[in-house]
């Protein structure tokens, strides 16, 4: 199986602040990754796909990068509506992975 | 617009079985692969189980091959979960999840989500 080892598992940032959240695979996934926000007691919902695209309705303040092994995911400017929990995940093979999750609030 | 809603969560004791559904709408159910996933309380996100779009291919999770089945009715649009030989640790909310991308043969490029179903196994 693909493991994907997700940092930090928290963070606290002031609105306004840049935010990133890093992905690392443990083999070449390609950019075969999609991150994912979950707010409390919701479902998740699809950010990004393929690494980098967003999802239609993502706000541009969204980002991601990366490719092989290591990803990266950007809030540019962080907003109060963000506060939540953010998931990559590999679909390069089965089973699907996720990584732990990063636990996003506000100072 | 996707959606997707799950039903048949419940309190169920170890040993016994418990069947998910999920009814799905807005888009044409049977050009889609579908998933479920789940979530323990407090925990992140695992994989269980996908069923290709015309239900011809099935792929599990280790922790659950041989006691869970996944199926699907395209004449429906219902996707199925059969749980047999529940254990404590299958105690979590269940999600069933669309992929994005239809008649696609890579898993999981993306997934839609419906709103769970919470399943707790316990005497």
């Amino acid at each position: 199986d693909i493991q994907m080892a997700q940092s930090p598992s928290s963070l606290s940032a002031s609105a306004r602040d840049r935010v990133t959240i890093t992905c690392q695979a443990s083999q070449d996934i390609s950019d075969h990754l999609n991150w994912y926000q979950q707010k409390q007691g919701k479902a998740p919902k699809l950010l990004i796909y393929d690494a980098s695209n967003l999802d239609t309705g993502v706000p541009s303040r969204f980002s991601g990068s990366g490719s092989g092994t290591d990803f990266t995911f950007t809030i540019t400017s962080l907003q109060p509506e963000d506060i939540a929990t953010y998931y990559c995940q590999q679909f390069d093979d089965l089973p699907l992975t996720f990584g732990g999750g990063t636990k996003v609030e506000i100072k | 617009q996707v959606h997707l809603v799950e039903s048949g969560g419940g309190v169920v004791q170890p040993g016994r079985s418990l069947r998910l559904s999920c009814a799905a709408s807005g888009f044409t159910f049977s050009h889609y692969a579908v998933h479920w996933v789940r979530q323990a309380p407090g925990r992140g996100l695992e994989w269980v189980a996908v069923i290709s779009y015309d239900g011809s291919h099935k792929y599990y999770a280790d922790s659950v091959k041989g006691r869970f089945t996944i199926s699907r009715d395209n004449s429906k649009n219902t996707l199925d979960l059969q749980m047999n030989s529940l254990r404590a640790e299958d105690t979590a909310v269940y999600y069933c999840a669309r992929d994005r991308i239809h008649h696609s043969g890579t898993y999981g490029w993306g997934l839609n989500w419906g709103q769970g179903t919470l399943v707790t196994v316990s005497s």
